[in-house]
């Protein structure tokens, strides 16, 4: 079983939709951390969170400590947003461990 | 543009032949990581360094794996004798303190094909 498992693997939309991206992991961890990947490999870090709730522009990150489990969620989602969302989470050393990621697909 | 860069952004090489790729972080930032992405997967963490001391490797790192950053700046990650199997994206990342934070920066990442 991985450490960091990501739901769904792929999700479809509509633009206007609201989208919810899910993570689960199974050690304990400094911060989790929420990363976007578009096609061709850039990645952009998103939210670190350690606890609660942070919040940028359409973009809204949980995280549920004593559950293990986080919610990346995007409101009025637009074609752009179109991407990979990875899920990591960073240890004592802050190295990361990465979920498989989420391809989301938002179509006009 | 004072973000993480890497260099090259594409190699394409033979199995067998050695390649290096370069990391330059983020000036102010001490720590730096590699990590290997293969299709479909999430990156795998590689190693890390704080300043120019290596901390800590991972066991996907074999012996044909060698990392090094000898003035706590750039950083060199080479593969001797590669093989089909090292073709990736390798990316790197760098964070420095600011609070209780290690942010990661990541690199645009080294794309390699070996044929």
């Amino acid at each position: 079983k991985n450490e960091v498992e990501q739901s769904p693997q792929n999700l479809t939309a509509q633009e206007g939709e609201f989208i919810t991206i899910n993570c689960s992991y199974s050690v304990g961890i400094s911060a989790l951390h929420w990363l976007q990947q578009h096609p061709g490999g850039g990645i952009v870090s998103l939210f670190m969170l350690s606890s609660g709730k942070k919040k940028h522009g359409r973009l809204i990150a949980t995280i549920n400590i004593q559950e293990k489990h986080s919610s990346l969620h995007i409101t009025a989602s637009h074609p752009r947003d179109s991407a990979v969302y990875i899920c990591a989470v960073g240890g004592s050393n802050y190295k990361l461990t990465f979920g498989k990621g989420t391809l989301l697909t938002v179509n006009p | 543009d004072t973000g993480v860069s890497q260099n090259p952004r594409h190699k394409i090489t033979k199995r067998g032949q050695n390649v290096t790729f370069r990391c330059d972080p983020i000036s102010e930032h001490n720590r730096l990581y590699w990590y290997r992405q293969t299709l479909g997967q999430g990156p795998e963490f590689l190693t890390y360094f704080q300043n120019e001391a290596q901390l800590e490797k991972s066991r996907l790192l074999s012996d044909r794996f060698s990392a090094e950053r000898p003035k706590g700046s750039f950083s060199t990650l080479e593969i001797q004798r590669t093989e089909q199997g090292d073709s990736a994206m390798y990316l790197c990342a760098s964070s420095g303190r600011q609070g209780a934070a290690w942010t990661q920066y990541f690199g645009p990442g080294t794309r390699l094909l070996v044929l």
